[in-house]
Formats: C-alpha cells, structure tokens, sequence
C-alpha cells in the first residue's frame, strides 16, 4: 500500500513568488494534516481536513497560506507571496479515522530567498 | 506552545547498548505516539499509545506512559546503527491534531 506522498520534495523560490505543496494522502483516509517545521523550531500543526471540509485550521500562519482538498483526495498548500520566514519543511499526514495513528509523507523542503 | 518536550537532547551509545528517552506533555491527552526521523527523510510512525494504557511493545521498541506525571518514555533495545535518528513524541487531545516535542538525537556509534 502507498503511503503519504509529497510533490515536490524541494522548492526553492524567491521572496515575493508562489508555491503550492501538493500532498496526496493514503488512499481511504479522511483526515488529512499540514504540519511545518521552520528552522530550529518544533514541527508545528497548521490544519486538519476531514474528507473536504476544514475541520481545524487554528495553527494556519496568516491569509498567505491557502489550503484545499476539493474532492476529499489529495491537498494542496498554497503559499501566496512567500515571505522569508516561510522556509522550511512542510508535512503532510494522513489518518484513517479520528484519534488514530497518522502516518507522515516525506515532506517538501521549501526554501524562500 | 510547545505540548512535548523530550530529553535528553542528544543521546550517544555504542551499537548493542539500550537508549532510553523522555518525554514529558502538560494537558491531559488522548494518545501520545512516537515517530522518527532519519536525516533529511520524513517521519516514520512507531508505536501509539493511548491515555489508558501503561506500556506498548513493538519489535525492539518499548513505550511506557504515566499519566499522572504527564511522562512518555522510549526505550529502543539492542540498538543498531540504523537507530541513529531523531525521536520526537506526539501528543493529541479531542482535536485530534498532534503536538510535538523538540526531539532526541540519538547517534549508535559501531
């Protein structure tokens, strides 16, 4: 069975440019996550998608930051200019019900310059 | 805020020796589950354990968790080289999204 996959692995853009992380979740579960690990930082959580809906998205930065998961399959995140301080790791994790395990993808380096 | 915090740090061991790691949370949770993360690479999930459990084993891995001291513990038997990772606990409470600690690095030297 595939697990969480992450496209693309390493972005590096400049300050000001557009970038979307696109995350496709194990296939049948419903909850997806965004986590970010910025430099020296602990990973930190941004949002939860229950199929397409935004269950939580408490932990979501600023309006530079544009999630969606039309569909209910895979995300994307979309970073809309991107500022310096948004560089780091983004991951994505998927769950099968509620409380579960949840099981990580590789995560996408973003670098801003 | 920070929900996990692991210790120690940093943890150095000769392969075939036993690594043990803390973590300690501050408010009550659901489950608490242990990942790691080889360098560069992602998370990889190794054990769950819920608010009502006491202790989980899986392979050489052994998660205990006291809930009345808000303490998770990691012990990784007989380690091997492959065991050099960074060891982070999670925690989730009735909003299912997980918190995390700063990590362990652990480094097996052979």
């Amino acid at each position: 069975e595939a697990g969480v996959t992450q496209f693309p692995s390493h972005s590096v853009i400049e300050k000001g440019q557009t970038v979307t992380l696109r995350c496709d979740p194990i296939s049948g579960h419903d909850n997806l996550y965004w986590y970010r690990r910025v430099m020296g930082k602990e990973i930190k959580f941004l949002l939860h998608f229950v199929k397409e809906s935004k269950q939580d998205e408490s932990g979501m930065p600023n309006n530079r930051f544009l999630a969606e998961r039309t569909g209910g399959t895979y995300s994307t995140l979309k970073v809309q200019p991107a500022e310096l301080e948004d560089s780091g790791v983004y991951f994505c994790a998927s769950s099968q019900g509620n409380g579960g395990e949840q099981f990580f993808g590789p995560g996408t380096r973003l670098t801003v310059l | 805020s920070q929900q996990g915090e692991e210790d120690p740090q940093a943890l150095s061991i000769q392969e075939g020796e036993n690594a043990t790691m803390n973590c300690s949370y501050k408010t009550s949770i659901n489950n608490l589950q242990w990942y790691r993360q080889n360098s560069g690479r992602g998370l990889v999930h190794l054990i769950l354990i819920r608010s009502n459990e006491r202790e989980k084993h899986s392979g050489r891995l052994r998660v205990t968790l006291d809930t009345s001291k808000k303490s998770s513990s990691l012990l990784i038997t007989a380690s091997r080289a492959a065991d050099t990772a960074s060891y982070f606990c999670a925690t989730d409470g009735n909003d299912y999204k997980l918190s995390f600690g700063a990590g362990t690095t652990v480094t097996v030297r052979a």
